[in-house]
């Protein structure tokens, strides 16, 4: 079946400038995850949905970042006012959680670089 | 806070070589694990995970890990590495009754040399 698929695959704007990156999860997924790649620092957990609940928002670096998920599937990550420092690559990750045992394997999308000059 | 540590950030092993990479996490209860990999140009997936049961855990591609809770360890190993293990390795954990965010450790890069 289809994985998760990311859109655009890369992006490249103009600091000062606000993005949009879209999130397509697995067909059935309730939970949703978004992670940054920067070179040599592994994955940075920014927000995390879970069906209907509130996101989990703890990772968010700063309020130039917020994310919404619409009918519990589609998610988009979107960054004011972008710095170079938000240079990266952005994961997007769903994941079939069943509740009570724990977080279940993810499923990783192919990613989002963004480079902003 | 949990933390996971990938104490070798770069690894650099000729074809046929043995392999070990080690992760070591903050957490005294429960986890669930997990070994990711990610191929050249390509995202990441899963290699592995543990969740409960034998502790030696046995992935695609001829990799095993073995959970060892008391050294806090899940190390990944493979005793025969190919030119096309060249790849991104990060290990995640998540503890039971937290929250249902894994902890990624930092990766570690293999490269193997043919």
């Amino acid at each position: 079946g289809a994985g998760v698929s990311q859109s655009p695959s890369n992006k490249v704007t103009e600091k000062g400038k606000d993005v949009e990156l879209r999130c397509d999860p697995i067909s059935g997924h309730t939970a949703l995850y978004w992670y940054r790649q920067s070179l040599g620092q592994g994955l940075e957990f920014l927000i995390y949905f879970q069906g209907n609940s509130a996101p989990d928002k703890s990772g968010l670096p700063s309020d130039r970042f917020s994310a919404e998920r619409t009918g519990g599937s589609v998610s988009t990550l979107t960054i004011q006012r972008t710095q170079q420092e938000d240079s990266a690559v952005y994961l997007c990750a769903s994941s079939p959680i069943s509740l009570g045992q724990g977080a279940y394997e993810q499923y990783f999308g192919p990613g989002t670089r963004l480079t902003v000059t | 806070a949990q933390s996971v540590s990938q104490h070798n950030h770069h690894v650099i092993l000729s074809e046929a070589a043995s392999l070990e990479l080690g992760c070591n996490y903050s957490y005294g209860g429960t986890v669930n694990l997990f070994w990711y990999v990610q191929y050249p140009g390509q995202h990441l997936q899963l290699l592995l995970k543990y969740f409960s049961g034998d502790p030696l855990v046995k992935g695609i591609k001829g990799f095993e890990a073995e959970f060892i809770k008391s050294k806090f360890s899940f190390n990944l190993r493979k005793p025969s590495v190919q030119w096309s293990d060249t790849a991104e390795y990060f290990c995640a954990v998540n503890p039971l009754g937290g929250s249902y965010i894994p902890t990624f450790g930092r990766g570690t890069s293999l490269i193997v040399h043919p």
